[in-house]
């Protein structure tokens, strides 16, 4: 029973396809991350949105591009990925932005990139 | 900005001992301190979290305990079981950033 639902669970993409990882949330928390997990390291912070503002983006390379349509939706855009990129993407929320309150993570998507 | 260390990066326990796990920090703004559990192959799941005004708290088997003098917070599990073993991540917040820590490889043997 996750709060925070991501979809797809697994993704196989080749450097030139385009496509897109899914978040939703119902708690009616104003902030949403997305962070990249390699293995056996821990999350590393993507983007913050912060009541549907982007609110930082820790110099994320514009192969990713994040959307927030509304408060309870993320969508992180993938276009040209490089092998590298093959990772775990975990969406979190939170009540208010981090660093105040705890982070709800999705079960994630595990992305390879061919 | 903040920096988060973690130590031990693996450790090793007898069903039924305790394992403490410690992290410093550098930020003395940082006033919010969680720690994840991630078993493998799922999502990291918070356990315990302390703020800055409170020294210790406690969940049932799961205590943390911060030192704001020193900088450094501790994971104390106690009667541990199997299924504790998982990673844990601390995790202390800077800048409105969560900086976690690289990670404890916990493992608990039967």
């Amino acid at each position: 029973d996750t709060e925070v639902t991501q979809t797809p669970k697994h993704l196989v993409m080749g450097m030139t396809n385009k496509k897109s990882l899914k978040c939703e949330q119902h708690m009616g928390h104003r902030a949403m991350y997305w962070y990249k997990q390699k293995a056996k390291k821990p999350p590393e912070l993507m983007f913050v949105y912060s009541y549907e503002k982007l609110s930082i983006n820790e110099s994320v390379p514009s192969r990713f591009s994040p959307e927030c349509p509304n408060s309870s939706l993320l969508n992180l855009h993938l276009h040209a990925l490089q092998p590298e990129d093959s990772a775990l993407y975990l969406c979190a929320s939170s009540q208010v932005r981090q660093g105040a309150a705890p982070l709800h993570f999705g079960n994630g998507t595990r992305l390879t990139v061919t | 900005g903040e920096n988060v260390e973690q130590h031990p990066s693996t450790l090793s326990v007898q069903e039924g001992d305790s394992a403490v796990i410690k992290c410093t920090y550098s930020d003395s703004a940082s006033n919010y301190f969680p720690w994840y559990k991630q078993e493998l192959g799922k999502r990291p799941q918070l356990i315990i979290d302390i703020r800055s005004n409170v020294g210790e708290k406690k969940d049932q088997r799961i205590a943390v305990t911060l030192n704001k003098t020193a900088k450094h917070f501790s994971l104390h599990i106690t009667e541990t079981q199997p299924e504790d073993s998982a990673v844990y991540f601390c995790a202390a917040s800077g800048n409105g950033k969560l900086i976690f820590g690289q990670g404890t490889t916990l493992q608990v043997k039967p």
